[in-house]
């Protein structure tokens, strides 16, 4: 089946390290994105990427490192300059930068101990 | 700016009553679209449906149905004898047309309960 995935499921992980959070995509789309998710709040993006080797930043990049090195992977790394990283992250996804619709993988769950 | 309001924080309804989702955007653009998702208790956010901003006519799927009117600036999603299953989080959003990378301004969200 076509579709975003995204692993681990939850992520827990000590104060000051750094974490990569996984998103594949087997839709053969050419953008893909990062938003974060807190409680009471809507999604926020972080980062996106239009074509393989280029991204940009979006409304909150701040501690937050990304890649694209293939058009189906778009990794996310969370740096320990981030200083509220506990949330949930969601990876998206559309066929073109242009396309209207953006479709989600299941997320990813981040807790700082 | 680009905003979008949901008011209602969260709404509780019992089974087969409908339920209407406010949905408030500001915007400066004369071309825009419009969307809903939906996010269940599993967490991923579920497309349904996009309406841009030259198309003021209702629509219907099914038990869901939409309310676009741009001079009120409203979006709003009303679901018909609503179900257990439609318990989940809904956002509305707003993407600009001409502001590539197609990035999206959220809602915060309502939460709805449906009680059987």
């Amino acid at each position: 089946d076509g579709g975003i995935t995204q692993s681990p499921k939850y992520l827990f992980r000590k104060e000051g390290q750094n974490v990569t959070l996984s998103c594949e995509q087997n839709l053969n789309h050419d953008a893909m994105y990062w938003y974060r998710q807190d409680p009471g709040q809507g999604l926020r993006l972080i980062y996106y990427s239009q074509i393989v080797n280029d991204f940009q930043k979006g409304d909150i990049a701040e501690g937050y490192s990304v890649s694209r090195e293939k058009k189906e992977s778009f990794p996310l790394t969370v740096t320990s300059a981030q200083k509220n990283p506990t949330a949930f992250y969601l990876c998206a996804s559309s066929r073109t930068p242009g396309a209207d619709t953006q479709y989600f993988g299941p997320g990813t769950r981040l807790t700082v101990l | 700016a680009q905003k979008v309001t949901q008011a209602q924080t969260e709404i509780s309804v019992v089974e087969k009553e409908d339920v209407t989702l406010d949905c408030v955007y500001e915007t400066r653009d004369t071309t825009y679209y419009l969307f809903w998702y939906k996010q269940p208790p599993s967490g991923e956010l579920v497309f349904l449906i996009r309406r841009n901003s030259f198309d003021e006519q209702n629509e219907i799927s099914g038990r869901y149905s939409w309310n676009f009117q741009k001079s009120t600036s409203s979006f709003n999603f009303t679901i018909t004898a609503s179900q257990v299953v439609d318990s989940a989080v809904y956002f509305c959003a707003l993407r600009r047309s001409r502001e590539y990378g197609n990035k999206l301004v959220f809602g915060a969200g309502t939460i709805l309960r449906v009680k059987s």
